[in-house]
């Protein structure tokens, strides 16, 4: 069974950079058969996506996010990582590490996201 | 702002039947993208409910049910139970944005 577990600094002061970084275990970051994701939560408020890493080093961002987010995978330590610059309050929230899995049924493929870390909370605040 | 569009909030009584309703546009949903449903319970990460539209992951009981038509996709639950209480969101995939899409988001209570 899959597992996912976010790290990283829970306070981040206004102008600096958020990093977060998310322990897989139960498959690898490796495989093709997934995309890892990250996903943020306002307080209060609906899921963003922010952005995909894939095994070949590829990466896929929220266009409004797009000049501020990189999303990397470190097969070596089976996790990947969230760097988000120049952070405003508006960053606060919830942040989910999520695989995208494959599911095949009836000759057709889906791609949701069917397993999430239990999300780790970052504030930015002075 | 998100472009899946839900009801803010639903509710029915127990044993009752609800309909949660997720609007999209031609890039997504009405572009044939598929459609996911995640249950949110407070203070707990999403959990898939449903995905490609109408399946069930193991697990999950056959009181929730999806369709999807034109733009706009359904997650239906009958016979609700008390643990039924929570958010509920629909996900697609959306041309413009090249990425994943949520809605905003439904709370079903459960009176």
């Amino acid at each position: 069974q899959v597992q996912l577990q976010e790290s990283g600094r829970g306070l981040v002061q206004p102008s600096e950079t958020l990093s977060l970084t998310c322990a897989v275990s139960g498959a690898s970051v490796n495989d093709r058969s997934y995309f890892w994701a990250w996903i943020r939560q306002s307080p209060g408020k609906g899921l963003e996506w922010i952005g995909i890493t894939y095994y070949d080093g590829s990466s896929y961002y929220n266009p409004s996010l797009r000049s501020r987010v990189t999303i990397s995978a470190d097969p070596s330590q089976n996790e990947f990582s969230l760097t988000l610059t120049s952070v405003t309050a508006a960053d606060t929230g919830v942040y989910y590490c999520a695989r995208q899995g494959r599911f095949c049924t009836g000759g057709s493929c889906y791609t949701p996201f069917d397993s999430w870390g239990q999300g780790t909370l970052v504030t930015v605040s002075s | 702002q998100s472009v899946l569009t839900q009801p803010p909030s639903v509710s029915g009584a127990p044993g009752q039947s609800v309909t949660i309703s997720c609007s999209g546009t031609s890039s997504n949903i009405g572009a044939t993208y598929d459609v996911h449903w995640y249950q949110q319970h407070p203070g707990m990460a999403p959990k898939l409910l449903i995905y490609g539209n109408k399946h069930r992951p193991s697990g999950v009981p056959d009181r929730f049910s999806g369709s999807k038509s034109g733009t706009t996709a359904s997650l239906a639950i009958t016979g609700l139970q008390a643990e039924d209480e929570a958010d509920y969101y629909c996900q697609s995939f959306d041309s413009r944005l090249s990425g994943s899409l949520f809605g905003g988001g439904t709370k079903l209570a459960v009176l």
